[in-house]
């Protein structure tokens, strides 16, 4: 089955800095949403970004789909920031979502 | 718009007995949710998908016999964890797919615990 593997898995930040998250994924694809999942567990839907490049305030996405990876970027972080980033993408020919293997981001004050 | 709840938000149960989990999507009809577990930090894996009016399909490993669903309306998909063991203790979200095909709407999880 694809693998949706993320990278850094960890990452520890100061406040105000920026930050590139990466999710690679081993085959076509026809979508692919990033997610924040808060610390009490709820799945945030950031972007819905199936090729191009989207963005919404301080956080931007891009996804090349023909390489098979997808960029998240987060600028001058915060600390509510702070949390597990997914992204997910569904196998092509099914609406099923696989998960990648997240990045848990911790913003410091 | 797009709004899945989920119930209970946390339940505890004595090892052996069964627990009912329900998804519903509150303002749009979802023919198709699927079920998720997650483990202490670990990655959401996918269970099951859930259709309307038909038998579930479940991901390779997860056993049909244990986690039991049932899509009886548009609205409401459950999942039963019958005779429940301390390792099926877990984090379970649901979520419902919308009116673009690939978009999904994800509840905001149950956690079971049992003793």
């Amino acid at each position: 089955g694809i693998q949706v593997e993320q990278s850094p898995p960890d990452l520890i930040l100061q406040e105000g800095a920026n930050s590139t998250l990466r999710c690679n994924f081993s085959d076509s694809v026809n979508n692919l949403q990033w997610f924040h999942q808060n610390p009490w567990g709820q799945l945030i839907n950031l972007f819905y970004i199936p090729s191009g490049t989207k963005q919404n305030g301080r956080l931007s996405a891009t996804t090349v789909a023909t390489e098979r990876y997808s960029l998240l970027y987060i600028s001058s972080s915060q600390t509510t920031d702070s949390g597990v980033y997914f992204c997910a993408v569904p196998p092509s020919g099914t609406y099923k979502y696989i998960f990648g293997t997240g990045t848990r981001l911790k913003v410091l004050a | 718009g797009a709004v899945v709840s989920q119930h209970p938000s946390r339940v505890i149960c004595k090892s052996g007995t069964s627990v009912k989990i329900e998804c519903r999507s509150l303002d749009f009809q979802a023919t198709t949710m699927f079920w998720y577990r997650q483990f202490p930090k670990q990655s959401l894996m996918l269970m099951a998908t859930s259709n309307e009016g038909s038998k579930a399909t479940y991901e390779q490993g997860v056993e049909k016999d244990k986690f039991l669903i049932n899509h009886a309306s548009l609205t409401l998909s459950t999942l039963t964890v019958t005779s429940a063991h301390p390792e099926d203790s877990s984090f379970y979200i649901c979520s419902a797919r919308g009116s673009r095909a690939y978009e999904q709407y994800f509840g905001p999880g149950t956690r079971l615990t049992v003793t």
